[in-house]
């Protein structure tokens, strides 16, 4: 799986759009970028995943790079609630059967002020 | 909707003693996993099983073992237990119509004295 580099730690103001960013410029083709977070010492959440489009769902949106060398993860308006552990993941896409376990690097500190 | 369910939540036991910890998949996901987190470190994929056969192997040291059941829940099994095993052990499970997430269980907090 392809190596990522994130910021260690980043502040918002509270009710901002945080936009956290991360480096993979050895993404593969097949590989995909997936972003999960963890809340201080719960499980790690699912937050969006993508291939080269822009997606977006009702927790946030992901911007990746034309060349796919980088992405953003946005939260638009950040909240209290969002001060976590952020993790960009890359990693094959699902294609049948096979573990698809997560390798997590150091992930950002989000920490959203009021 | 139904989450992953892990027992104990807590667990306290002795060097050199040994643990079993429970997972509990969703309903219907065919994939389980299970991640260590030590003291301010980032979790690190141990084992995983697909269909009831284990799929992939991660940091998982010889002292543990584990397993699926016919019944799809999965228990971790650790011997001899070190300080250094003192984590939070998280199960994830991942299957049916999401299959691109892994759904993440609320750990159980191991400490070893």
């Amino acid at each position: 799986d392809a190596k990522t580099t994130q910021p260690t730690s980043m502040d918002c103001a509270e009710g901002r759009a945080a936009n956290l960013p991360c480096n993979h410029s050895t993404i593969s083709g097949n590989e995909y970028v997936y972003w999960y977070r963890q809340i201080h010492s719960q499980g790690p959440q699912y937050i969006i995943h993508g291939l080269k489009n822009n997606e977006t769902n009702e927790m946030a949106s992901l911007i990746i790079t034309e060349d796919r060398k980088s992405s953003t993860l946005i939260l638009p308006h950040a909240t209290l609630r969002d001060t976590a552990v952020y993790y960009c993941i890359v990693r094959v896409g699902y294609s049948g059967a096979g573990s698809y376990q997560l390798t997590f690097g150091k992930g950002t500190k989000l920490s959203v002020i009021p | 909707a139904a989450g992953v369910i892990q027992s104990p939540r807590h667990l306290i036991k002795e060097k050199r003693e040994t643990a079993t910890l429970k997972c509990y998949p969703i309903p219907r996901h065919d994939t389980v996993y299970w991640y260590q987190q030590g003291p301010g470190q980032d979790p690190q994929f141990l084992i995983s099983f697909y269909e009831k056969m284990q799929s992939d192997k991660g940091s998982i040291p010889d002292r543990f073992s584990a397993q699926q059941f016919s019944d799809y829940h999965s228990e971790l099994n650790m011997s001899s237990l070190e300080l250094g095993d003192s984590a939070l052990y998280f199960c994830a499970s991942r299957g049916g119509s999401s299959y691109n997430e892994q759904f993440f269980g609320p750990g159980t907090r191991l400490t070893v004295l």
